[in-house]
């Protein structure tokens, strides 16, 4: 079965410091591993994706994710924070051709509350 | 494109009655998600649907739940009879193929 550990429930850094959101995964064969974020009130965003080819994948709003095959990690990255960064961010994994559906979905994180501080 | 549209937006309802939450996919997308999210469990799925019909409903929590897709543009979560411990904000979810899933705004069910 696939798995996704965010290890920190929350997160605090100071605006204009880099951010590192952490994130390992489970999975059988080659990983597809997103990246969301969630605002108050809100659904989920997209963020950014990797599927193959380089490791450090660019996304939205100036975040960047590095893929890490050794250590199973996809830690979410941005190299200067901004107050309206802060929000509740979500990894989620699922395995590249599944052979049945059920491997199909998303295996979501528990989500990482980053809060940015003036 | 108008995105992922959940409705209602929020609903308050008593112990026992029947809930019905709507969702209109994105255009054109194969795959229907349907997810909880609570404090306690985090963000669940529940069931999802290809091309209209249910892949995986395993996520479902007890038969008061169900799930349709009469049609690609339209989907409904029921909970009958409802009782409070479903109090939860729904999200539904499209994709095409495999790629990125779009969430909706969420349903923000309140039962008392």
């Amino acid at each position: 079965a696939q798995s996704v550990a965010q290890p920190e429930d929350q997160v605090n850094v100071a605006e204009g410091n880099p951010l590192t959101v952490k994130c390992t995964y489970s999975v059988s064969g080659n990983p597809y591993l997103f990246w969301y974020v969630q605002y108050p009130n809100r659904g989920l965003q997209f963020l950014l994706k990797y599927i193959t080819g380089d490791n450090l994948v660019k996304g939205s709003y100036g975040f960047e994710a590095e893929f890490n095959k050794s250590q199973t990690s996809f830690h979410l990255k941005k190299p200067s924070a901004l107050v309206s960064d802060s929000a509740l961010y979500f990894c989620a994994v699922r395995a590249t051709l599944p052979s049945s559906g059920s491997a199909r979905q998303l295996t979501f994180g528990s989500g990482t509350q980053l809060t940015v501080l003036p | 494109d108008a995105g992922v549209i959940q409705s209602p937006r929020h609903e308050v309802t008593e112990m026992g009655q029947e809930v019905t939450l709507r969702c209109k996919p994105i255009s054109g997308h194969d795959y229907l998600f349907w997810y909880r999210q609570t404090m306690m469990r985090g963000l669940e799925l529940l069931i999802y649907f290809n091309n209209n019909v249910p892949i995986d409903d395993s996520g479902m929590p007890e038969d008061r739940f169900s799930a349709k897709m009469p049609n690609a543009s339209f989907s409904t979560l029921k909970i009958q009879p409802s009782e409070p411990r479903d109090s939860a904000v729904y999200f539904c979810a499209s994709s095409f193929s495999t790629n990125q899933q779009f969430f909706g705004p969420g349903t923000r069910l309140t039962v008392l």
